[in-house]
């Protein structure tokens, strides 16, 4: 199971974000991912194996943690960064995605 | 460029079945697993089910097993999704994805979704 805290997150442009994504086991490999959605768009790759940046995604984005414990920051926000972001374990089957948080414009 | 482009959704009364395409092109496509992910109205994604680049292995999430199959038929680039015993519940836009080589089931590119509604 994967917890994602906090369910939101109210900031302005500029701002830093700081997205907690937390696993009940041990997630070998680092196979952790995260994925940005906009309103009315598929999911898009942004993070995978905790830390490595998918094509195209911006350096503003960094990803960290192991085991249990991860985090993905955007050090500053953008106004196309407001969406939501759902962490995913790809390690085990089942390959579970957190519930999301979701960055909105203070 | 990679494209994956998912079809069969629509109207299905409880009870009833589907059979969900996603026809693949830009990527070698026996090389690469692919997996269903599905999102309801207003929530989360939830993982569906994904297939090894062959075939041979398939994982589904519990509570889906049974009423749910998925396949693959490398030889026409495409992905289906089997739904039986359909419940209001199923109501969802279900997305296919491309995972990454071998046993790296990211989903590093995914098709825009079809959508299902269960309904009477």
């Amino acid at each position: 199971v994967l917890t994602q805290s906090p369910g939101t997150l109210s900031l302005s442009p500029g701002e830093r974000a700081t997205l907690s994504c937390r696993a009940s086991q041990s997630v070998s490999s680092n196979y952790l991912a995260w994925y940005q959605q906009k309103p009315g768009q598929a999911p898009r790759l942004l993070m995978y194996a905790a830390s490595t940046r998918a094509t195209g995604t911006p350096d503003r984005f960094s990803g960290s943690g192991s085991e249990t414990d991860f985090t993905l920051t955007i050090t500053r926000l953008e106004p196309e960064d407001f969406a939501v972001y759902y962490c995913q374990q790809y390690d085990t089957s089942p390959f579970t995605f957190g519930p999301g948080t979701k960055v909105d414009i203070k | 460029e990679v494209q994956l482009l998912e079809s069969g959704g629509g109207l299905v009364q409880p009870g009833g079945s589907l059979r969900l395409s996603c026809a693949a092109s830009g990527f070698t496509f026996n090389r690469h697993g692919m997996t269903w992910v599905r999102q309801a109205p207003g929530k989360g994604l939830e993982w569906v089910s994904s297939i090894s680049a062959s075939g041979g292995r398939t994982y589904f999430t519990d509570s889906l097993k049974g009423r749910f199959t998925i396949s693959r038929d490398n030889s026409k680039n495409t992905l289906f999704l089997q739904l039986n015993s359909l419940r209001a519940e199923d109501t969802a836009t279900y997305y296919c994805a491309k995972n990454n080589i071998r046993d790296d089931y990211r989903n590093d590119y995914w098709g825009q979704g079809t959508l299902v509604t269960v309904s009477s």
